[in-house]
């Protein structure tokens, strides 16, 4: 079974401040995405990577910057958070086959900024 | 933009009831779509896919895709207390990238 991890599990911060949440994928798959979840939007994409190095712009990419550094480790970074960002933030990978394009999800992390 | 719809947004069915989801699209070209399965605290779990017109069935669950109403639905047999949960539906994007989007999700409820 896939495996995704991400850490914190919660986080607060203040208006302005820096937050960086990690991910890591244990199944060697090659695209890695970073979600938001807000109630009345359902997920929607911020950035998707498919490899090591390459970063690809998604649906609400605004304020946020990410950044996939291996094939298993992909950070989103909020350099000058804002109340808007608030949410519910979920990492998923996939293999990236038109065999098999499951989505694999971690637990999400929840940050709030007041 | 590509956009996919969910109703009802809350469904409350009795045990051992059939469940019925439904999920528009916006986009007749879109691929294969995907019914995610969302407990609290928890990412959400692939539960069933389709891209080809017609029904797809496995175990309790049952696909109904019609490309021309651009319409999905997902039925569940025999519904447990235990698929109390939000149920998201996914549309794979047309354009060769490898990207889902989701729908707001149904929110299940099935009372013993």
């Amino acid at each position: 079974e896939a495996a995704v991890t991400q850490s914190p599990r919660n986080k607060v911060t203040v208006t302005g401040g820096n937050v960086t949440l990690s991910c890591r994928q244990t199944n060697s798959h090659n695209y890695m995405y970073w979600y938001r979840q807000d109630t009345g939007h359902g997920l929607r994409l911020i950035h998707y990577s498919y490899g090591a190095g390459n970063l690809q712009i998604g649906d609400v990419p605004d304020g946020y910057k990410a950044t996939r550094t291996t094939q298993e480790d992909f950070f989103l970074l909020l350099e000058l958070a804002s109340p808007s960002q608030t949410s519910l933030y979920f990492c998923a990978s996939s293999d990236g086959q038109i065999s098999n394009e499951r989505l694999f999800f971690g637990h999400g992390t929840k940050l709030s900024v007041l | 933009q590509e956009k996919v719809q969910q109703s009802p947004e809350s469904l409350i069915v009795p045990e051992g009831a059939m469940s019925s989801l439904n999920c528009t699209f916006s986009n007749s070209a879109s691929q294969s779509i995907w019914w995610y399965q969302q407990h609290p605290g928890k990412g959400p779990e692939a539960l069933i896919s389709i891209f080809s017109n017609g029904n797809k069935k496995e175990g309790r669950l049952t696909v109904y895709l019609n490309r021309a109403s651009l319409h999905v639905s997902l039925h569940i047999r025999d519904s447990q207390p235990s698929d109390s949960a939000v149920y998201l539906c996914a549309v794979k994007r047309p354009s060769g990238s490898w990207q889902l989007i989701f729908g707001s999700g149904t929110q299940l409820t099935v009372m013993p």
